[in-house]
Parts: C-alpha cells; sequence; structure tokens
C-alpha cells in the first residue's frame, strides 16, 4: 500500500486533455513539494514536474503540476500516443523517507 | 551531459552478497545527494535511501534500514548499493538517482541511472 494515492489507471483519445491526481495528508504533501515521473515502458522513470510545478529542461510544456493543500495534480494536454507510461508523483514524508504513489497507466485510445 | 551509468545485471543465489554501482558524469559529483530507488516486477517505485558523496552522509528508508548498505567513493564519482546476504524478495530492478533538495526541501530526483536488474534465485 503506498503512501500517495493515484488512480490505476486513466485513458483519453489522441489530442485530449487528462489530469492525474495524488493524493496525500499532511505528513507528506500537505508540507512538502511534490515531483511527477514518467515511465515509459521498459525505461528508467523520467522527471516530469519538481518543486510542484517547475518542468524540467526539455519537457515540454504540455504537462504541467498543481499543488493544493494535501493533494496533487499532473495534467497534460495534447494528448499523444507516446504519451502511454506509468505515472508517478513523489514527495518527502515526514517519517524522513521520500515516498511514491503507486503509480497510473495512462492509455491513450 | 548530465549521467548516471549503472553496473549490469546480477543473477546470484540466496544468501550470497553483492555490491551494484553508479557512475556520475557532467556535474559535480560531491554536490548533490543520490539515491537508490527498488521496483519489483510490475510494481511501482520504493525510495531506499540516500548518500551525499561530498561527506558520505547516508539516510536510509525506515523499510530498508538494516537491510542495505548505501555508500560511495568520491575519488571515482561511484556510488554503491549492498546486500550482505541476499534473498529472493531482493528480485527487482533498481535505480540510482540524483536528488534535488533546495535547503531542507525535496525537491524531485532530475537525473537517473538505466537501472541494474537483481535476480536471486537458487
Amino acid at each position: 500500500q503506498s503512501v500517495l494515492t493515484q488512480p490505476p489507471s486513466v485513458s483519453a483519445a489522441p489530442g485530449q486533455k487528462l489530469t492525474i491526481s495524488c493524493s496525500g495528508s499532511s505528513s507528506n504533501i500537505g508540507n512538502n513539494y511534490v515531483s511527477w515521473y514518467q515511465q515509459l515502458p521498459g525505461t528508467a522513470p523520467k522527471l516530469l514536474i519538481y518543486d510542484n510545478n517547475k518542468r524540467p529542461s526539455g519537457i515540454p510544456d504540455r504537462f504541467s503540476g498543481s499543488k493544493s493543500g494535501t493533494s496533487a495534480t499532473l495534467g497534460i494536454t495534447g494528448l499523444q500516443t507516446g504519451d502511454e507510461a506509468d505515472y508517478y508523483c513523489g514527495t518527502w514524508d515526514s517519517r524522513l523517507s521520500a515516498v511514491f504513489g503507486g503509480g497510473t497507466k495512462l492509455t491513450v485510445l | 551531459e548530465v549521467q548516471l551509468v549503472q553496473s549490469g545485471a546480477e543473477v546470484k543465489k540466496p544468501g550470497e552478497s553483492l555490491k551494484i554501482s553508479c557512475k556520475g558524469s557532467g556535474y559535480s559529483f560531491t554536490s548533490y545527494w543520490i539515491g537508490w530507488v527498488r521496483q519489483k516486477p510490475g510494481k511501482g517505485l520504493e525510495w531506499m535511501g540516500i548518500i551525499y558523496p561530498g561527506d558520505s552522509d547516508t539516510r536510509y528508508s525506515p523499510s530498508f534500514q538494516g537491510q542495505v548498505t548505501i555508500s560511495a567513493d568520491k575519488s571515482i564519482s561511484t556510488a554503491y548499493l549492498q546486500w550482505s546476504s541476499l534473498k529472493a524478495s531482493d528480485t527487482a530492478m533498481y535505480y540510482c538517482a540524483r536528488q534535488l533538495w533546495f535547503g531542507v526541501n525535496f525537491l524531485g530526483m532530475d537525473v537517473w541511472g538505466q537501472g541494474t536488474t537483481v535476480t536471486v534465485s537458487s
């Protein structure tokens, strides 16, 4: 059971937009910064969003992050088939450990 | 180019010891925390712990404390993850990742190694 809660799967058609939620508590998301990772099949995770809403160099602005209270959201617009992947949220927890969500599998129909 | 390159796949028997590596290049290795993340087959990511190669300060997740040892050799820009006695349940992919911190605030993990597959089977 992961400390952060994500929906197991989401889906949408190419060109559409969707959001992936990540729910935590005051021990983690509520008092720390959230990051998001994309893991394409058979590859290492890749940082999409850090510091709640910042994109590393090279990450297109189709990807966005936000945080409110003890929850965070990853937004993706203009969905592409190449976006099919597992997405993970992460943050620090007061138990002195980084924690991740269980992951969300994105399917582009 | 900033990158982390990990050692190759390992196949071991239960009870054996193992040390895998993660070599950094393209940045000041001693100025960033390096962490290890486990991913069991078909499962999610689990943060194991981190080390600051500059002074070898090491922190472990409570779930992995006492189960593994994290170390680093700053002279060759390499971090390590070590087991003294492997179990079948250690079978997983292990990633190293550079940790981003701003003061005491953890911001994320921005550079990842390619992963090392560890298989433990009799």
